[in-house]
């Protein structure tokens, strides 16, 4: 059964970072694309990044290109994904969800439950 | 803004058809499939249907997907309480080498 799991999330001052990660099971995510896709309080879904497998191949959102890397992880023992957020913003407050992009990256299949990212002074 | 646009709000009564577009361009829509997520209240998204058409096994067979052109439709006939949730496409663009979700419609089953 596949699964993903956030974490990671967290009360953070603007300026500060904070890297997220998801922990996957029930396939291997280095044969997959995956995303991160982030909802803001009371508003619609956003997109915010994706990789491919072997992490060749990362895309992103124009608003978060410099300040937030994707990555999966080096270590084989661990079946991971991250975010790494930095220069946070508090627009960038929001429920992250991680997911995985089936059909060759052409859908996100399945879903964590999300973690709170909440930006503030 | 969102470059898909979805009307905000949709609503039907128990047993009715309803329909929910999807609007983009010639960078999205028009050259890739659609996909439709469903988010019922306090949960995460939950893929309903993808490829403009095709359902993923376990998603009933009252919700269906068309394209045609720079815009796409979802509908969901024989409409129930549980029906009640938010949607959401999203397509790739070529122009921005990113994913675009439309800003979601509200459905109500009154």
């Amino acid at each position: 059964e596949v699964q993903l799991l956030e974490s990671g999330g967290g009360l953070v001052q603007p300026g500060e970072s904070l890297r997220l990660t998801c922990e996957a099971s029930g396939f291997n995510l280095r044969d997959d694309w995956m995303s991160w896709v982030r909802q803001a309080p009371g508003k619609g879904l956003e997109w915010v990044a994706c990789i491919n497998g072997d992490g060749s191949k990362k895309h992103y959102l124009d608003s978060v290109k410099g300040r937030f890397t994707v990555s999966v992880s080096r270590d084989n023992t661990k079946n991971s994904l991250y975010l790494q957020m930095n220069g946070l913003r508090v627009e960038d407050t929001a429920v992250y969800f991680c997911a995985r992009d089936g059909g060759g990256g052409w859908y996100s299949d399945y879903w964590g439950q999300g973690t709170l990212v909440a930006v503030s002074s | 803004q969102s470059v898909l646009t979805q009307p905000p709000s949709a609503s039907g009564t128990p047993g009715q058809r309803v329909t929910i577009s999807c609007s983009g361009g010639t960078s999205n829509i028009e050259k890739h499939n659609i996909n439709w997520y469903q988010q019922l209240p306090g949960t995460a998204p939950k893929l309903l249907i993808y490829g403009s058409s095709q359902r993923p096994s376990g998603v009933p067979d009252r919700f269906s997907g068309s394209k045609s052109g720079t815009s796409g439709s979802l509908a969901i006939s024989g409409l129930q309480s549980e029906d009640e949730a938010d949607y959401y496409c999203a397509a790739w663009d070529d122009s921005l080498d990113a994913w675009l979700f439309g800003g979601g419609t509200k459905l109500t089953v009154l």
